[in-house]
């Protein structure tokens, strides 16, 4: 079975740049699995953030953006804001209709 | 706008089913399909499947596969989600997404229905 991974936890500090991935157990991540990324905070409904790769959605501050780094999705949050202290989620689509989330980063700024 | 409105909580017992609706408002209901993505207490977010509005087929998680029926009525916009002999770890909060094609990403979320299977 296919799993994604993120990294367990980031600390950064206020107005500080962090990188967050999303990579897979076997094989490399390109724009073909159409990676999107969700933040939310505990109790809270997800927001999407970037799909299709580097895409932001609407509202979502310039200071989110998304590319693909090396074999891995990346979410880039350039000058954090206190109120970007959140869980952030990856998805990969796989084909034949099927998605995977990954295992979730939690960002302290 | 668009809303996408759930059905209310549900305490069930093991064994039995669940049927969680996703009322949608404010577009176009056909053109988009629909993904159930759940959270367990304290865990992460799971892709359960989705209703794919590109090939007009279901798409299930290998997990649920075999316990899990995702359906639509176009006449009330409403799309349903029936998960079969609930186990305790099925407890979570089940949420309904709309899911953009071609791109596969969920833009729209409904607010959330807890469902606690317990005996």
């Amino acid at each position: 079975q296919t799993v994604v991974t993120q990294e367990p936890s980031f600390s950064v500090s206020p107005g500080g740049t962090v990188t967050l991935t999303c990579g897979l157990t076997s094989g490399s991540v390109s724009t073909s699995y159409y990676p999107s990324w969700y933040q939310q905070t505990p109790g809270q409904t997800p927001r999407t953030l970037i799909y299709d790769t580097s895409t932001r959605s609407s509202g979502v501050p310039v200071r989110f953006s998304g590319s693909i780094l090396g074999n891995k999705a990346a979410l880039t949050i350039t000058g954090a804001q206190a109120d970007d202290e959140s869980n952030y989620y990856c998805v990969l689509y796989l084909g034949s209709g099927i998605s995977v989330f990954g295992t979730g980063t939690n960002v302290a700024v | 706008q668009v809303q996408l409105v759930q059905s209310g909580d549900e305490v069930k017992k093991p064994g039995a089913s669940v049927k969680v609706s996703c009322k949608a408002s404010g577009y176009t209901f056909t053109k988009y399909g629909i993904s159930w993505v759940r959270q367990a207490p304290g865990q992460g977010l799971e892709w359960m499947g989705r209703l794919n509005i590109n090939n007009g087929n279901t798409n299930y998680a290998q997990k649920v596969q075999g316990r899990v029926t995702m359906t639509r009525d176009t006449s009330t916009n409403t799309d349903y989600m029936e998960l079969r002999s609930l186990r305790s770890d099925d407890t979570a909060v089940y949420y309904c997404a709309r899911d953009v094609g071609p791109t596969y990403y969920f833009d729209y979320w409904g607010q959330g229905t807890l469902v606690t299977v317990s005996s």
